[in-house]
């Protein structure tokens, strides 16, 4: 809701420049990584989704990274407008019997007029 | 197409009361999730049904909280006796396993006040 984002790390970004959001995973039989965005007093709502078969995946607007070697993953916005400003979670998961996936803290993006 | 629907979207009780949320997820969908979310602890799982059976409960947090999936299109999760601290906002989610991608869809969420 409303509160999630206060005491979370900030991104402040100029309307029309690139976001670089980061996410360090935890466990590295992780294999299955997602980013979600959550605008306030929402859910948080699917961006896009990467496996660890891949290092780099592309949708519109947004590019995610995944280092498996740092267990590093990140988001890239692409010409950030207002309506991206939200949290963003990356969530991870493991290909398995009763997997489920797991969500980091998050990250509030702003972006400025 | 009516994403997943949760009740009530805010609930304001005493200590002691017994608190009752309710979910309907996406017609089709086999897997429904219960999550809280917090300042402190962020998004956790507390419990996720596949195909109406409890898979994993083991983020509930104690024996107060109890939650049921009678049909595939109703879930609910309890609190009885209620406490301060289960002051948040829960979501409940569901997905298709055999989808694509591994998504949820969620809810808007049950703000939850104990006073």
């Amino acid at each position: 809701g409303e509160s999630v984002g206060l005491h979370l790390p900030t991104l402040s970004v100029q309307e029309g420049d690139n976001s670089i959001i980061n996410c360090a995973y935890s466990n590295s039989a992780s294999d299955y990584f997602i980013w979600y965005k959550q605008e306030s007093g929402k859910g948080p709502q699917f961006i896009i989704d990467i496996r660890s078969n891949m290092d780099k995946r592309q949708g519109q607007r947004v590019t995610v990274l995944l280092n498996k070697t740092v267990k590093h993953l990140s988001l890239q916005i692409a010409a950030t407008q207002p309506g991206d400003s939200a949290v963003y979670f990356c969530a991870e998961s493991f290909t398995g019997a009763n997997s489920k996936l797991t969500f980091g803290k998050g990250i509030t993006l702003s972006v400025r007029p | 197409d009516a994403g997943v629907i949760q009740s009530p979207r805010h609930e304001v009780t005493e200590m002691g009361q017994e608190v009752t949320l309710r979910c309907k997820p996406i017609s089709g969908h086999n897997s429904l999730f219960w999550y809280r979310q917090t300042m402190m602890r962020g998004l956790e799982l507390l419990i996720y049904f596949n195909n109406n059976v409890p898979i994993d409960d083991s983020g509930m947090p104690e024996d107060r909280f109890s939650a049921k999936m009678p049909n595939a299109s109703f879930s609910t999760l309890k609190i009885q006796p209620s406490e301060p601290r289960d002051s948040a906002v829960y979501f409940c989610a569901s997905s298709l396993t055999t989808g694509r991608t591994g998504e949820l869809f969620f809810g808007e969420g049950s703000r939850l006040t104990v006073l």
